[in-house]
Formats: structure tokens, sequence, C-alpha cells
């Protein structure tokens, strides 16, 4: 079964860089029918897509974050991560990450999730 | 970006109700739209696919409807466990400019 697990610091100073890692088991990040990715909840609001990944390191960003976000895999730890820089206490959320389909078969929801990592910013 | 719309933003139902959800798109999405559970402390659970598609193990009260910029998500009779906040999610040019619904929270009358 398809796990994966978010990790990083809970609390990050402003304007300093968010920096979180999703590990992958019982399956591997190199599957071709697979994309990754980084999705938040900001306490009290809905969900907000981050951005995408996939193994070859072909990345897809939410446009109103691309300035500030980089996502990166390494396929050797069967991780992918996620820096935010330049963080204010609108960054305050809980960040996801989960596991996309195939982009070729148009698979471009979510159907494995970890269990979320809340990150306060905060001085 | 292509905006989703959910309406209502919340709803109050008793066991036993009929409640429909809308979500409403900026533009087309054909068919690329899937609808989502969320629960408190839990992470969101795939509950309609490709507007229709129910996801394995999902109950059959649920189900989804709709084509174009309109879709619905109906469940046919309120469950206790079904008191959540539902999402839709559109992902027409996947994989890039995935967005969600604005949320619809299902609260006991």
């Amino acid at each position: 079964q398809l796990q994966v697990q978010e990790s990083g610091p809970g609390l990050v100073k402003p304007t300093e860089t968010l920096s979180l890692t999703c590990t992958v088991s019982g399956g591997s990040i190199s599957d071709n029918n697979s994309y990754w990715g980084w999705i938040r909840q900001p306490p009290g609001n809905g969900l907000e897509w981050i951005g995408t990944i996939f193994h070859n390191g072909n990345t897809y960003y939410n446009p109103s974050l691309k300035s500030r976000i980089t996502i990166s895999v390494n396929r050797s730890k069967n991780q992918f991560s996620l820096r935010l820089t330049s963080v204010t206490a609108a960054d305050t959320a809980l960040y996801y990450c989960a596991r996309l389909g195939a982009a070729e078969i148009s698979y471009g929801y979510a159907d494995y999730w970890g269990q979320g990592t809340l990150v306060t910013v905060s001085s | 970006a292509i905006q989703l719309t959910q309406s209502p933003s919340s709803l109050s139902a008793s066991v036993g109700d009929r409640v429909t959800i809308t979500c409403r798109a900026s533009q087309g999405i054909s068919r690329s739209l899937v609808w989502y559970q969320k629960k408190p402390g839990k992470a969101p659970k795939v509950l309609i696919y490709d507007v229709s598609s129910l996801e394995s193990g999902v109950p059959s009260r649920f189900s989804g409807s709709g084509s174009g910029t309109d879709f619905t998500l109906t469940i046919s009779s309120l469950q206790p466990e079904d008191f959540a906040t539902y999402y839709c999610q559109q992902f027409h040019n996947y994989p890039q400019g995935l967005t969600f619904g604005g949320g619809t929270k299902v609260e006991i009358k």
C-alpha cells in the first residue's frame, strides 16, 4: 500500500524559508503513472494546490506562488521536497503531500495523501 | 486560471435528507472534475472522479453529475458519518493549473 509522509519544521520565522520533505513508501517515486504534489490548507480556509512534480524533475506551480516555490525530487531517497521562500503569516497552514495520477490519462487528482503537517509562521 | 465556485458555502441538514452541492467553473472543463470529502484532522478522501465515477469503496448514496461548467455532488440520504466539508477540484489542464472550490461544510441541523 502506497504511503506518503510529510516531515519538516513546524515553526518558521517570517521572511525565512519553509522546507518540507515527503517520503514515499510502498511504491516508487519513479513510477511513470504517478505525479507528486503539495497542497495546503490555512486554518479555517479551503484547500490550495501548491505544485506538482514528475520524477524526471518537470515541475508545475500555482501561479500565485510560483515566484517563491521550488519543488524537487530525490529519486535515490524516494522523496520529494518543497521550499517556500520569504514566508509570512499567510503561509501558516496544514501542508499535505500527495500522489496524483498520470497526465497521459488525465488522472489529475490526489488519491494518496499524507496526514499533513502544520507549519506556523511566527517570530 | 480556472476558478471554481462552490455553493452553498455551508448548509445544515438532518440525517436522511437529500443534499446537493454545486460547483461552477469559470470556463468549460469537460469531465475533469473530482469531489473530495474532508473531515477535521484527516486528509481529503476522493468520492467521485471524472464528474460521475464513484471511487472504489465509496457508498452509492454519493453521486456526481454535470458537464462543461456546472457540476453537482448529491448525497441521496445523509448519514451521520457524512457531516464534513466537501471540495470540488478541476484538472482540465493537468499537470498545470489545478484548482479547488472553496468548500461546502455540511453540518447537523
